[in-house]
């Protein structure tokens, strides 16, 4: 079973609106974390914003939120006020076992945004 | 913040031959360094850990003597692609955790993509 999945492989969105990307998870462990990412075109991986399993609020940072969602085991995220410069693959990844450093990715999300 | 190097961004070389790719970590001191590996419009997929002073730890399927990986310092992982062959073109990616915290997300290098002709 896959253990990360985004069933979005892409999405437009005209500029400035709001968009949701789609990341569901499966583990068994109680203590997890999960993260999202941004790849441009250029290849790097961009660190967005972080959901740890036992956070009781939703994460933000800056346009970017979380909607956690732990019992449908759901990890949305919300980029608002949505720019040209977001347009890139998006990946959900998720880290189980605190003391375990390797993470897990979804098979990623192509956001082009439509000015 | 934390920042991850990758050397070199690209490289293309002939079947048969052997490419070393290397990350360093450039202001925190790494213990566990960890090389992925993407091919084209696909997620990345976990190769190897890579402990520095020990042997790397191999995800199932990857090949420990064809992806030689050596994690000499705190600062420095090496992949060796050895005996390259065109199968193993793709983009190949490190990261390290850039805290102590549990939080702490793993920071990626830029990646070096790699065609084997």
């Amino acid at each position: 079973a896959q253990k990360i999945t985004q069933t979005q492989p892409g999405m437009f969105v005209q500029e400035k609106e709001a968009v949701t990307l789609d990341c569901t998870y499966d583990t068994s462990d109680q203590s997890y974390g999960l993260f999202w990412y941004k790849q441009p075109s250029s290849g790097e991986m961009i660190f967005l914003i972080y959901q740890g399993s036992y956070d009781e609020q939703n994460a933000t940072e800056g346009r970017y939120s979380l909607n956690f969602q732990k019992a449908r085991k759901s990890a949305n995220l919300v980029i608002s006020a949505s720019q040209l410069g977001d347009s890139a693959m998006y990946f959900c990844a998720m880290r189980e076992d605190f003391g375990n450093e390797k993470l897990t990715f979804g098979t990623g999300t192509r956001l082009t945004i439509i000015p | 913040g934390a920042v991850v190097s990758q050397h070199p961004s690209w490289v293309i070389c002939k079947s048969g031959t052997s490419v070393k790719i290397e990350c360093r970590s450039l202001d925190f001191q790494a213990t566990t360094m960890f090389w992925y590996r993407q091919f084209p419009k696909q997620s990345l997929m976990l190769m190897a850990t890579s402990n520095e002073g020990s042997k790397a730890t191999y995800e199932q399927g990857v090949e420990k003597d064809k992806f030689l990986i050596n994690h000499a310092s705190l600062t420095l992982s090496t992949l060796t692609v050895t005996s390259a062959h065109p199968e193993d073109s793709s983009f190949y990616i490190c990261s390290a955790r850039g805290g102590q915290t549990y939080n702490s997300p793993l920071h990626f290098g830029n990646g070096t993509r790699l065609t084997v002709t």
